[in-house]
């Protein structure tokens, strides 16, 4: 069983819907993180998150430690937002990273 | 400025040959990762290197090795390529410690062995 679980694996919206990408883990955590990949792209940190809630631009990410659980929103969704959207956990000790296998978004126009 | 940076980004081999990649990062960070990214986009860790220690995922074959030779540098050898070895590779870094430091990927190096 993997240590961090997203939903939906895959996800397709229509420009501008609003979109959530949930992720929920087993290990004691310093940090979650939210990373995007674009097609063939590389991969970017879009939030790190130790508690409560961030914003960048349409971008929400929140974090629940007590639930074990995370959320990413995107609001008014746009073509460019299509990637690979990924569910990092920083446990508690060492330097390891557990991964969420991924949720594929695809905006359609 | 390329933050982490890796070579090559395309590398196309046959079978049983020994290939290595390279990874550079010029963040001064002390802890470099690599992973492995399979077809169904599933990102597993490989090592954790810190200039101090190297943490082995204890799944990965020991046809793979890391090798530091500084700290700016982790590269990734691998001998005896496999097709099951077919995969993207990112090297990235961060600062060490279990503070919110962000971690930064390279651009991946795509793998194929035939």
């Amino acid at each position: 069983k993997n240590e961090v679980e997203q939903s939906p694996q895959n996800l397709t919206a229509q420009e501008g819907e609003f979109i959530t990408i949930n992720c929920s883990y087993s290990v004691g955590i310093s940090a979650l993180h939210w990373l995007q990949q674009h097609p063939g792209g590389g991969i970017v940190s879009l939030f790190m998150l130790s508690s409560g809630k961030k914003k960048h631009g349409r971008l929400i990410a929140t974090i629940n430690i007590q639930e074990k659980h995370s959320s990413l929103h995107i609001t008014a969704s746009h073509p460019r937002d299509s990637a690979v959207y990924i569910c990092a956990v920083q446990p508690n000790t060492g330097n390891q990273f557990y991964f969420g296998t991924g949720t594929s978004l695809t905006v359609i126009p | 400025d390329t933050a982490v940076s890796q070579t090559p980004k395309y590398l196309v081999t046959q079978m049983g040959n020994d290939k290595s990649i390279k990874c550079e990062q010029n963040l001064g960070h002390d802890t470099m990762y690599w992973y492995k990214q399979d077809s169904k986009k599933f990102l597993k860790i490989m090592f954790s290197y810190n200039n101090k220690e190297l943490i082995i995922n204890e799944t990965v074959p020991n046809r793979f090795s890391p090798k530091s030779p500084d700290k700016a540098h982790l590269n990734l050898h691998i001998n005896s390529l496999e097709l099951g070895d077919s995969a993207v590779y990112f090297c990235a870094s961060r600062r060490a410690g279990q503070g919110l430091y962000e971690q930064y990927f390279g651009p991946g190096t795509r793998l194929t062995v035939t």
